[in-house]
């Protein structure tokens, strides 16, 4: 099974700021076949980039993916109020289908 | 556009079995394939399985034993049975759409969550 270990695990940031977060995988991801979900409170999940960096339909320019093999990052250029969220990355390379454990985006 | 809702009992009791609905509205369930994903409380996202327009499934070979997927097609839904649930299987499923991947436009066999419904909760517990 793939482990995907995200980084850092809490992110505090300012509106206007850019935010790096990190996925890293226990084994290569062939193909980029990553992605990213924001989640909200008491919301399910949104995908926002699909083969580690394509955006979803709807998504901001602001999201931005890249990596390849075992390295993937989100970037968010220039925070809005609404990007403050728990974010996970996630391999669909080879089943097991896993997630990272997310990381937790704060004012 | 294609929209999900899940539905079944909130309070199973253990060593009972889950029963879920998804049920899909916008769309026709034999057009798409199909994913569970669970999330205990405060903690992150599990991939439960797939199941494909054909009827073959996926399972997380964690909960293989214990779990069917299956698509009710004259319904336009499709179902997550869990049996010998235990406090552990307490969490939100959520139950989304699985869509494959393109390389040079054929769709090929990776795939990821783009639609997802807004989740239900279930408790384990006597």
């Amino acid at each position: 099974e793939i482990v995907l270990t995200q980084s850092p695990g809490t992110l505090s940031l300012t509106p206007g700021e850019r935010a790096t977060l990190s996925c890293r995988a226990s084994q290569s991801v062939s193909s980029s076949y990553v992605a990213w979900y924001q989640q909200k409170p008491g919301q399910a999940p949104r995908l926002l980039i699909y083969g580690a960096s394509s955006r979803a339909t709807g998504i901001p320019d602001r999201f931005t993916g890249s990596g390849s093999g075992t390295d993937f990052t989100l970037t968010i250029s220039r925070l809005e109020p609404e990007d403050f969220a728990v974010y996970y990355c996630q391999q669909y390379n080879t089943s097991p289908y896993s997630f990272g454990q997310g990381t937790k985006l704060e004012i | 556009q294609v929209q999900l809702q899940e539905s079944g009992p909130g309070l199973v009791k253990p060593s009972e079995t889950l029963s879920l609905t998804c049920t899909v509205s916008g769309g026709s369930i034999s057009s798409y394939h199909w994913s569970w994903i669970r999330q205990p409380p405060g903690k992150g996202l599990d991939w439960i399985g797939n199941i494909y327009n054909s009827g073959s499934t996926n399972y997380n070979p964690s909960l293989k034993s214990r779990i069917t997927i299956s698509l009710v097609t004259s319904r336009n839904q499709f179902s997550l049975k869990l049996t010998s649930v235990t406090a552990a299987d307490t969490a939100v499923y959520y139950c989304a759409r699985a869509r494959p991947s393109t390389t040079f436009g054929v769709a090929v066999p990776h795939y990821y969550m783009d639609v997802w419904g807004k989740g239900t909760t279930v408790t384990v517990s006597s």
